[in-house]
C-alpha cells in the first residue's frame, strides 16, 4: 500500500490559518472514519492531534481541527502559532487490516 | 499515563535480525491497549510496521508482514519486534506505540538502528 499524499510543505503567518490535506484512496481514506492527524517536532516523538477524522485528545487546543471529504482528509490550524511549526502527519485505518501515513507536510510560521 | 521506553542494540548487520524491546509503565500489556510499532527512517517519513493484542491478535504491514514478529511478555509487561533479513532500507527511528483506538496514543522516544556491516 502506499503512502497517503501530503504537501511537502505549508506556510501561514502569526495568527493565521493553514490547511494541510491528504489524499488516500477509497480503500482507506474514502472507507474507514479512522484518520488521524499527529504533529512531530524536529528530534522529537510524534504527537497525536486528531483522531476519527475530527475528534481532539484531551489537552489539544481547539485551533486543530479536522474533516474529510470523499478520499481527502484535511487538518486546519487557526490562529497560527510560533509553536505550531513541525512535521504534520495524517494517519488512516486500511482494508489491508493495516494502517498507512501520509508523506508528511512542513509547517512554517511566518 | 501510560509511559514506553525501546531498547535493544543500535547497529544490526546485514542479513541479521532486528530485535527490540518496548517497557511498558502506567499501564498494563493485558489491558484492551493494542501494542505497536512505527518506524522512521532518518528525514522520511512514519512507517507503520505492525500490533499484537494480549488476546493473541496480530496485524503486520502488507510489506514487511514476511520478515516482521510482535509479540508480548505478559509476565515483564513488555512487547517486543523482531525483523529478520535486514538491509540498509531498515536502518530507522523505531518507536513503540500504543493504541486504544484506530490510532496512536502514546508514543515511545525512539530508538536508532543502524543496518551496517
Amino acid at each position: 500500500q502506499s503512502a497517503l499524499t501530503q504537501p511537502p510543505s505549508a506556510s501561514g503567518s502569526l495568527g493565521q490559518s493553514v490547511t494541510i490535506s491528504c489524499t488516500g484512496t477509497n480503500s482507506d481514506v474514502g472507507r474507514y472514519k479512522h484518520v488521524s492527524w499527529y504533529q512531530q517536532h524536529s528530534g522529537k516523538a510524534p504527537k497525536l492531534m486528531i483522531y476519527e477524522v475530527s475528534e481532539r485528545p484531551s489537552g489539544v487546543p481547539d485551533r486543530f481541527s479536522g474533516s474529510k471529504s470523499g478520499n481527502t482528509a484535511s487538518l486546519t490550524v487557526s490562529g497560527l502559532q510560533a509553536e505550531d511549526e513541525a512535521d504534520y502527519y495524517c494517519s488512516s485505518y486500511a482494508d489491508s487490516k493495516s494502517y498507512v501515513f501520509g508523506s508528511g507536510t512542513n509547517v512554517a510560521v511566518l | 499515563q501510560v509511559q514506553l521506553q525501546e531498547s535493544g542494540p543500535g547497529l544490526v548487520k546485514p542479513s541479521g535480525t532486528l530485535s527490540l524491546t518496548c517497557a511498558v509503565s502506567g499501564g498494563s500489556i493485558i489491558s484492551n491497549n493494542r501494542w505497536s510499532w512505527v518506524r522512521q527512517p532518518p528525514g522520511k517519513g512514519l512507517e507503520w510496521i505492525g500490533e499484537a493484542h494480549h488476546g493473541g491478535d496480530t496485524k503486520y504491514s502488507p510489506s514487511l508482514k514476511s520478515r516482521v514478529t510482535i509479540s508480548l511478555d505478559k509476565s515483564k509487561n513488555q512487547f517486543s519486534l523482531n525483523l529478520n533479513s535486514v538491509t540498509a532500507a531498515d536502518t530507522a527511528i523505531y518507536f513503540c506505540t500504543s493504541q486504544s483506538g484506530w490510532y496512536v496514543d502514546y508514543w515511545g522516544q525512539g530508538i536508532l538502528v543502524t543496518v551496517s556491516s
